[in-house]
């Protein structure tokens, strides 16, 4: 069984069109958090999410919005796409707590043309 | 806030050459871990390093932090084309949920 999965895995959408990503992670884990990849491979943190506590990385636009239905599920929406948005968007796990182990999902590839 | 510095960006061995990445953080750090990624992968945990001065192995590959907590290495040895990949190291955030990553260091290998 797959532990943090995510769809889609390859996503190609104009600019201007709003677009979401879903995560599902099977470990039990109270922490879940998007990161996005650049092309120079920079991983870099957007969102922490716990237990209903939101945490935001004030560098990231409000454009990007993520929602979590339960512990186990973090979705990432993304408004008025921009060229700039294409990247890797890999969803994670851990326990809670700072320093723990992060099991990321396969990533998914959002290209805006 | 805190920054973890990974150098060299790029690597290019001979297959069979040895490949050392390193890792400095501008704080001390309670632990510090090193992730595999690889091409058109998503990066995927290798080892936790917690004490002082601690080296831990996994085969051909050497982990280690450094005595003040602040810097860490990972050396392999002999590399083959399946080390093919990016590595990160990554320290905890301070008191925030996550880990900061290093910009990771690309291991080329040439056969």
């Amino acid at each position: 069984d797959t532990a943090v999965s995510q769809t889609p895995k390859y996503l190609v959408t104009q600019m201007g069109n709003d677009k979401s990503i879903k995560c599902e992670q099977n470990l039990g884990h109270d922490t879940m958090y998007w990161y996005k990849q650049d092309s120079k491979k920079f991983l870099k943190i957007m969102f922490s999410y716990n237990n209903k506590e939101l945490i935001i990385n004030e560098t990231v636009p409000n454009r990007f919005s993520p929602k979590s239905p339960d512990k186990a599920h973090l979705n990432l929406h993304i408004n008025s796409l921009e060229l700039g948005d294409s990247a890797v968007y890999f969803c994670a796990s851990s326990q809670t707590g700072s320093g723990n182990t992060i099991y990321f999902g396969e990533g998914s590839w959002l290209t805006v043309v | 806030g805190q920054q973890v510095m990974q150098i060299p960006q790029y690597q290019h061995v001979q297959e069979g050459e040895d490949f050392t990445t390193y890792c400095n953080s501008s704080t001390t750090l309670s632990n510090i871990q090193w992730y595999k990624q690889r091409p058109g992968g998503h990066p995927v945990f290798l080892i936790q390093l917690v004490k002082s001065g601690e080296v831990k192995k996994q085969k051909r590959l050497t982990f280690q932090f450094g005595e003040a907590k602040k810097n860490s290495s990972l050396h392999i040895t002999a590399t083959q084309t399946t080390d093919v990949g990016t590595y990160f190291c990554a320290g905890p955030r301070g008191g925030a949920d996550g880990l900061t990553f290093g910009k990771g260091t690309h291991l080329i290998i040439q056969p």
